[in-house]
């Protein structure tokens, strides 16, 4: 299997735009999490699926930020519009039975918004 | 509230140098336990991990961590450091809906 595949592995964006970052997890996997990490805040949970379904999204910022999945083998995570405050590096990962599993990482999109 | 507090930001190790990564959680239940190691521009990549059982767990790249209760720590340890192992190194514990990392080590090797 060739991992968890994200794209783009870098986005460059004015502020204002949508922005839209896209996952592939591994085939079998049921669970998938979107995390974002910057320096002064770490690694952050953003939202997490289960079977395709959004399980906890407590972690979404704000209204822009948007997640869907809408099949077990693609995932999206939507900012509509960009700021500068989200320049960060977005991992998506996948496990096969939730988080209390091996999480497997992509290797992330980093995103500039200017 | 969940929590992990990796205490030391940076650490640097001469290479052939036994090397332990501190790490201690806040969790109402039994935690599961993960450590991963992230090398520049790459994503997380599991070392090991804890659910139940022997508190002294092995993972890949000669890399062990043990888990004490009572303390509430799960460090890393390898006993002879590679160039190789200089990333950055993340410890995470995990519940039902979330899993928490912390704010990670930064590992320098020097020859």
């Amino acid at each position: 299997d060739a991992g968890v595949i994200q794209s783009p592995r870098h986005e460059v964006t004015e502020m204002g735009q949508e922005v839209t970052l896209r996952c592939k997890p591994i085939s079998g996997h049921n669970s998938l999490f979107w995390y974002r990490q910057t320096m002064m805040r770490g690694l952050e949970l953003l939202i997490y699926f289960n079977n395709n379904v959004p399980i906890d999204d407590s972690g979404m910022p704000e209204d822009r930020f948007s997640a869907k999945m809408p099949n077990a083998s693609f995932s999206t995570l939507k900012i509509q519009p960009s700021e500068p405050r989200d320049s960060a590096v977005y991992f998506c990962a996948s496990s096969p039975r939730g988080l209390n599993t091996e999480a497997f990482f992509g290797q992330g999109t980093r995103l500039t918004v200017v | 509230a969940q929590s992990v507090t990796q205490p030391d930001i940076h650490i640097t190790v001469s290479e052939g140098a036994s090397l332990e990564l501190r790490c201690n959680y806040s969790y109402g239940a039994t935690p599961y336990l993960f450590w991963y190691v992230q090398s520049p521009g790459q994503g997380l990549q599991l070392l090991l991990k804890y659910f139940s059982g022997d508190t002294l767990v092995q993972g890949i790249k000669g890399f062990e961590a043990e888990f004490k209760r009572s303390q509430s720590s799960f460090n890393l340890r390898k006993p002879s450091v590679h160039w190789s192992d200089a990333a950055e190194y993340f410890c995470a514990v995990g519940g039902a809906n979330n899993l928490f990392f912390g704010t990670g080590t930064r590992l320098t090797v020097i020859p």
